[in-house]
């Protein structure tokens, strides 16, 4: 079954950076491009970028450019999402989700998340 | 301010029908562009309700159902249960946003 793992909390001082690993298992990782969504507390849902694992192409939503780097290790098959200078409104809980294909509606969207990072930027 | 617009909550008694708006503009959802549904409960990752505006995946209930109609969608629940009571986010893509995908600001549903 696809199962997607994340990395543990992290909690981080303002101006570090920090990296969020998020390990795919059970379907052709190749196949599907990964994106990132971030939750701050009580807040919605926002999308930061997306990286295919099959060549390492990325898009990053305008917010995030230049702050973020999605990259992807295919031996292990694991995507990695760093986010740069943080501050305060970075805490948040930091999701992947898998970018599946229906082909009854022929759209695409999200079908499998991992379940999610916490990291807190607090001096 | 998110892209998309949904009543920040809506609420109805056990069995009743609830419907929740998300309203967009001529650069998403009116450009065409596919809504999506998802259903996030308290302190878990959100999970997939509705795909391509109206269809659900394996494994949704059809008391479920997605709309969509000019600039703007809707997802209806009936049959309302205790279950139900979660945050639910509308999301599409944004033509002006390069490669942009963009969220509803979230609705908070209270089963009575």
């Amino acid at each position: 079954q696809v199962q997607l793992v994340q990395s543990g909390a992290e909690v981080k001082k303002p101006g570090a950076s920090v990296k969020v690993s998020c390990k795919a298992s059970g379907y052709t990782f190749s196949s599907h491009y990964m994106h990132w969504v971030r939750q701050a507390p009580g807040k919605g849902l926002e999308w930061m970028g997306t990286i295919n694992p099959s060549g390492g192409r990325t898009s990053y939503a305008e917010k995030f450019q230049g702050r973020v780097t999605m990259t992807r290790d295919t031996s292990t098959r694991t995507v990695y999402m760093e986010l740069s200078s943080l501050r305060s409104e970075d805490t948040a809980v930091y999701y992947c989700a898998r970018e599946g294909f229906y082909y009854d509606s022929g759209s695409s969207t999200w079908d499998y998340w991992g379940q999610g990072t916490l990291v807190t930027v607090s001096s | 301010q998110s892209v998309l617009t949904q009543p920040p909550s809506v609420s109805g008694a056990p069995g009743q029908r609830v419907a929740i708006s998300c309203t967009g503009s001529s650069s998403n959802i009116g450009a065409g562009y596919d809504v999506h549904w998802y259903q996030q409960l308290p302190g878990t990752a959100p999970k997939l309700l509705i795909y391509g505006n109206s269809n659900r995946p394996s494994g949704v209930p059809d008391r479920f159902s997605g709309s969509k109609s000019g600039t703007s969608a809707s997802l209806a629940i009936t049959g309302l249960q205790a279950e139900d009571e979660a945050d639910y986010y509308c999301q599409s893509y944004d033509s002006s946003l390069s490669g942009s995908r963009v969220f509803g600001g979230g609705t908070k549903l209270t089963v009575l």
